[in-house]
C-alpha cells in the first residue's frame, strides 16, 4: 500500500528552465511533507519541507507547493542547474518520528 | 563535526550468515532511525531508537531482524540468517532530542548489503 507516490520515474530538463517534480499521497493524517535529494552512493539530503497548514514554502531556487484537497505536492526548481541532477524523494510524516518515502524521480538537467 | 557514520559501506554475506550494520550518530544526537531501500523503491522506515530504548519498530520484519542503540557505542542493525531478499541499501539517520524528523535528521551514506 503506497501512501506516497511519485508517478514519474524520471524527468529531463534543459539547464536554466524550470523543473517540476510531483508527488501524491493518500494518508490524510500526514501533516508534514519533505523533499530529499540523493546522489548515487550517498544518503538522502534534506532540501525543503512544508507543514500542512501552509500551501507554499520557498527557499532560494526551490519552492514546494501543497494542495491538501488534491493530496498533491510539487517541487519547483528555478532555474535548473546541471548540479541538480539527482534522485528526488518526496516524504511525509504524521507522527513526527518516521518518514514515508515515495519511490523517487530521477532528474537530469542537460547543459 | 563528523556526520552520521555507517560501516561497513559494503557488506557481502552468504545466505544463512549474519549481517551486522553499524551506525554512529552525529555528536550530540540521541535519536537513531534505520531505513531500508530495496532496488527501484524508496526508503522504508524500519525502526526508531533512543539510547537503550526502542521507540517504534513498526517497520521491522517480525523475524531475523533486531536493532539496538546501547548507552555507549554505535547503533547496530542485526540480520540473522540472511536471505537474498535482504539485499538492499540500509540507511541510518540521527537527530537531536525533540527534533522534528526530516528537517533535523541527517542521513549516513548507507550500507549496501549483498546476499549471495
Amino acid at each position: 500500500d503506497q501512501q506516497v507516490k511519485q508517478n514519474s520515474p524520471s524527468l529531463s530538463v534543459q539547464e536554466g528552465r524550470i523543473s517540476i517534480l510531483n508527488c501524491d499521497y493518500t494518508n490524510s493524517m500526514f501533516d508534514y511533507f519533505l523533499w530529499y535529494k540523493k546522489y548515487p552512493a550517498e544518503g538522502p539530503t534534506f532540501l525543503i519541507s512544508i507543514s500542512s497548514i501552509k500551501d507554499k514554502n520557498e527557499d532560494g531556487r526551490f519552492t514546494v507547493f501543497l494542495n491538501k484537497s488534491a493530496k498533491h505536492l510539487s517541487l519547483h526548481i528555478v532555474p535548473s542547474q546541471p548540479g541538480d541532477s539527482a534522485v528526488y524523494f518526496c516524504a511525509a510524516s504524521e507522527d513526527g518520528n518516521k518518514l514515508v518515502f515515495g519511490a523517487g524521480t530521477i532528474l537530469r538537467v542537460k547543459s | 563535526n563528523a556526520g552520521v557514520m555507517q560501516n561497513p559501506r559494503h557488506l557481502v554475506r552468504r545466505r544463512g550468515q549474519e549481517a551486522r550494520l553499524r551506525c554512529s550518530p552525529m555528536k550530540g544526537h540521541s535519536h537513531v532511525y534505520w531505513y531500508r531501500q530495496l532496488p527501484e523503491e524508496g526508503l522504508k522506515f524500519m525502526v526508531y531508537l533512543q539510547k537503550e530504548n526502542i521507540i517504534d519498530e513498526s517497520g521491522m520484519p517480525k523475524e531475523r531482524f533486531s536493532a539496538e542503540f546501547p548507552k555507549e557505542g554505535p547503533s547496530i542493525l542485526r540480520i540473522q540468517q540472511v536471505v537474498r531478499g535482504d539485499s538492499a541499501a540500509y540507511f541510518c539517520a540521527s537527530s537531536p532530542i525533540n527534533a522534528r524528523v526530516g528537517t533535523e535528521a541527517f542521513f549516513g551514506q548507507g550500507t549496501r548489503l549483498t546476499v549471495v
